[in-house]
């Protein structure tokens, strides 16, 4: 059972460029998000879906798109890469709390991402 | 809006010592309430939370925390750390009916020492 798959790990992008963060996960879980982490910050919600076709924006999320055409991904993209985007960025996904308001979010590994 | 506040950034302590770190939150409804914790370079690990019922919430690792409504609190407490328990720890919260949307806290590093 693989859970979420980030990719890629690492990445450098020139300001200006743009990218797509990939996340996928096998656990069909209705409920997709992606966060930022900054240092003194934690994390941040920037986008996030309550299933395929449907997604909202969270705390931030200026600078970056997101669709959900499946159950299973969930990429991020950014669309002209700004220094300010440095961070690491990490996808959960959970089922949508029902009657047991069970929301435990499932973590990526994370992707680094440095724009110069 | 709710918000989470940790108010220690780091807690150094010494191996088979007691620890607790700290969290309280503001919301104005009823709220969902996490203890995750990040090793180095890892994502986040679910290590307890507390939906309803009991106050005293049991976790992995011999963590434990306690929901204070009236403090609105929900602080992490293990009795004796061991140097693997070294990592970052976030409280988050959720509002009930508000999907999974989660509000982290700032984190608190845990530094155990020999």
């Amino acid at each position: 059972n693989a859970g979420v798959t980030q990719t890629p790990k690492f990445q450098v992008l020139k300001t200006g460029q743009s990218m797509t963060l990939q996340c996928a996960q096998d656990m069909n879980h209705e409920y997709m998000s992606w966060y930022r982490q900054d240092p003194g910050m934690g994390l941040r919600l920037i986008h996030y879906s309550v299933g395929a076709g449907i997604t909202d924006q969270g705390e931030v999320p200026n600078g970056y798109n997101v669709s959900r055409s499946t159950t299973e991904d969930f990429p991020l993209r950014l669309l002209s890469a700004a220094p300010s985007q440095t961070s690491v960025y990490f996808c959960a996904s959970s089922h949508v709390p029902g009657s047991t308001g069970n929301t435990e979010a499932f973590f990526g590994q994370g992707t680094r991402l440095t724009v110069v | 809006a709710q918000s989470v506040t940790q108010l220690d950034s780091q807690v150094p302590v010494f191996e088979e010592a007691p620890v607790e770190l700290r969290c309280n939150y503001s919301s104005s409804v009823s709220v969902y309430l996490f203890w995750y914790v990040q090793y180095p370079n890892q994502g986040l690990q679910l290590l307890l939370k507390y939906l309803s019922g009991s106050t005293l919430v049991k976790g992995i690792n011999g963590f434990e925390a306690e929901f204070n409504k009236s403090q609105t609190s929900f602080h992490l407490r293990k009795p004796s750390v061991h140097i693997s328990d070294t990592a970052e720890y976030f409280c988050a919260v959720s509002i009930t009916g508000g999907g999974n949307k989660l509000t982290f806290g700032t984190g608190t590093q845990l530094k155990v020492e020999l």
